[in-house]
């Protein structure tokens, strides 16, 4: 079965670049997608096919994905964007989730 | 704003069954894909099952294959996972999503644009 990896954890200070990976054998030629999920709260789409940014979502989020790694980048991290954050691709009929990466900002 | 309330979620022993609810708000059911994505306290998220807009068409984790049921009712607005022969590792929140699919560029997409908050689930004698 198709399995995509992410670091468990990630920090950023406020202000700076986050950047989370997520990695699949040629994910590039799939579309990913990347969901947030704060403490208590049910996840939220954030990026969909692999660039773009759902209605309401800040500037400061943007995907990429080529080759076999797909990345979020979180551009002047705020506090409120420490969370868990999930990629996700569709394959054989089935929904792959990374296991997820947390995201801490001090 | 769309909503999806999940429902039906609860203490159960294992071997036992349980029937989730989730009803949309705001939007017709009936013409999207959806699914159920489970959370096991402190995990991560775990794709359960998807089915087609129409009904005709239902995916499943392999966790799951043979003992889970997923099913709609266009009339209710709703859609349904039947969980029989529960077993402890079931625990989990089960969060209903919408589902935007189809193709692009010739490449197949398949994602979740809306979230219900969950209903929990308890496998426990």
């Amino acid at each position: 079965s198709y399995e995509l990896t992410q670091p468990p954890s990630v920090s950023v200070s406020p202000g700076q670049t986050a950047s989370i990976t997520c990695s699949g054998d040629r994910l590039g030629d799939k579309y990913v997608y990347w969901y947030q999920q704060r403490p208590g709260q049910s996840p939220a789409l954030v990026i969909c096919q692999d660039n773009r940014r759902p209605s309401g979502i800040p500037e400061r989020f943007s995907g990429s994905n080529s080759g076999n790694t797909a990345t979020l980048t979180i551009s002047g991290t705020q506090d409120m964007d420490e969370a868990d954050y999930y990629c996700q691709a569709w394959d054989s009929n089935t929904v792959v989730f990374g296991g997820g990466t947390k995201l801490t900002v001090l | 704003e769309v909503q999806l309330l999940e429902s039906g979620g609860g203490l159960e022993s294992p071997g036992g069954s349980l029937r989730l609810s989730c009803a949309a708000a705001r939007f017709t059911l009936s013409s999207y894909s959806m699914s159920w994505v489970r959370q096991a306290p402190g995990k991560g998220l775990e794709w359960v099952s998807g089915i087609s807009d129409g009904g005709s068409t239902a995916y499943y984790a392999d966790s799951v294959k043979g003992r889970f049921t997923i099913s709609r009712d266009s009339s209710k607005n709703t859609v349904y996972l039947q969980m029989n022969s529960l077993r402890a590792e079931d625990t989990a929140v089960y969060y209903c999503a919408r589902i935007l699919s189809g193709y692009l560029d010739k490449t197949p997409f398949y994602y979740m644009d809306v979230w219900g908050k969950g209903t929990t689930v308890t496998v426990s004698s």
